[in-house]
């Protein structure tokens, strides 16, 4: 297997306009996981999702955010509009259980927004 | 919820001495907490996990413990090397319901030759 897939790698974008990121989690995994990391606040989980279902998104920052899995195969996480702030490196990580188990990273994307 | 604290941020050793890392965490119901590196520029890796049923764990030069009653965990690293210098996140579990990991904030390691 590949692993976790992101797209882009990396994005840069002007402040207002609409960011969406992408994510292929590992074949079978029924967990997703989206994170963002940053200096100041190290990783902060934002959403997860089991069988693709929304779990907890208590850690999305506010309604500028929003974030899909339509199937088991792909997950999209939406910023509009996008601001400064915004800019971090965006991490989707998959499990193959519902716990206790190794959480798989993709590669991330990383977010700039002038 | 659970919030999970890490010292210290930054960590620099000489090659071959061994390095600790300390977390606390504030849910006494958690019970699975995974160690990960991350190298400049790549993404986070687990290098070893441990259970609230055991109270150490050791991968040749990596070991975990684990003090339920303290709510505490540690990484240590033996004889280290160059290659070990990373970011390492401790992490933890709520002791139900589905995987939320909560990271600490992360240990900058420097490992000079």
């Amino acid at each position: 297997d590949a692993g976790v897939i992101q797209s882009p790698r990396h994005e840069v974008t002007e402040m207002g306009q609409e960011v969406t990121l992408r994510c292929k989690p590992i074949s079978g995994h029924n967990s997703l996981f989206w994170y963002r990391q940053t200096m100041m606040r190290g990783l902060e989980l934002l959403i997860y999702f089991n069988n693709n279902v929304p779990i907890d998104d208590s850690g999305m920052p506010e309604d500028r955010f929003s974030a899909k899995m339509p199937n088991a195969s792909f997950s999209t996480l939406k910023i509009q509009p996008s601001e400064p702030r915004d800019s971090a490196v965006y991490f989707c990580a998959s499990t193959p259980f519902d716990r206790d188990t190794e959480a798989f990273f993709g590669q991330g994307t990383r977010l700039t927004v002038v | 919820g659970e919030n999970v604290e890490q010292h210290p941020s930054t960590l620099s050793v000489q090659e071959g001495d061994s390095a600790v890392i300390k977390c606390t965490y504030s849910d006494s119901a958690s019970n699975y907490f995974p160690w990960y590196k991350q190298e400049l520029g790549k993404r986070p890796q687990l290098i070893i996990d441990i259970r609230s049923n055991v109270g150490e764990k050791k991968d040749q030069r990596i070991a975990v413990t684990l003090n339920k009653t303290a709510k505490h965990f540690s990484l240590h690293i033996t004889e280290t090397q160059p290659e070990d210098s990373a970011v390492y996140f401790c992490a933890a579990t709520p002791g139900t319901g589905f995987q939320k990991l909560v990271f600490g904030t992360g240990t900058r390691l420097l490992v000079s030759p």
